[in-house]
């Protein structure tokens, strides 16, 4: 099976803008958690969806925001950029025992 | 609270065992994981053990539970360079039947000759 997938890679941003993360998960895995990793904080929970539907959110403001389709890829939006938004966003989905599956992440630069 | 701490930095020599450790609050979670992070990518499941087990070993790996101080670790045999990147302990909580992980900060592990 092909593996968690992430677009794009790299991003620069400006601060103000906005940005689209997409990831598409391992065929057959619904669910779809999203996370960002950076230096001080560690790795952060922002949401998760399953089945197009938000089932478990973070502790996040609210220009932080995502969505599932109907073939379980899943998109997350950030809205007026902050400098404090560079970071690596990952993706995971859920396999068997809970395992996440991570894709390889997206590092977003907001200059 | 929902913390799972590790140690931040471990340095060792090549061909030496490696043991990287970690306390986790929750005593409902069902699986424990050990996560590898290399360079510029994202996180890799190691191996993971059931909460009723006390020790799992896979190849080079075995993983230890003590669930009475809620101590986990990870123990590398023969570590090589290859080795070298950071190790995520992480939990799932029951809290609430949601089944989100709590991952600890990491573990840089670094590999010297």
């Amino acid at each position: 099976k092909a593996g968690v997938t992430q677009t794009p890679r790299y991003l620069i941003k400006t601060r103000g803008q906005q940005v689209t993360l997409s990831c598409s998960p391992i065929s057959g895995h619904r669910s779809v958690s999203w996370y960002q990793q950076t230096p001080g904080q560690g790795l952060q929970f922002l949401f998760e969806y399953f089945s197009e539907t938000q089932r478990n959110k973070g502790n996040f403001p609210g220009r932080f925001s995502g969505r599932q389709f109907s073939n379980s890829r899943s998109e997350m939006n950030v809205s007026t950029l902050e400098l404090g938004d560079s970071a690596l966003y990952l993706c995971a989905t859920t396999g068997d025992q809970e395992t996440q599956y991570f894709g390889p992440g997206t590092r977003l630069l907001v200059l | 609270g929902e913390d799972v701490e590790q140690s931040l930095f471990l340095s060792v020599r090549e061909g030496d065992s490696s043991v990287i450790n970690c306390t986790y609050t929750d005593s409902s979670s069902t699986y424990l994981y050990w996560y590898k992070q290399e360079p510029g990518a994202g996180l890799q499941l190691l191996t993971y053990i059931f909460s009723n087990m006390d020790m799992k070993q896979d190849q080079r790996l075995t993983v230890l539970l003590n669930k009475k101080d809620k101590h986990l670790s990870l123990r590398i045999a023969d570590t090589q360079t290859g080795d070298s990147a950071i190790y995520f302990c992480a939990e799932t909580p029951r809290a609430g039947g949601s089944y989100i992980p709590t991952f600890g900060r990491g573990t840089s592990l670094i590999v010297h000759p």
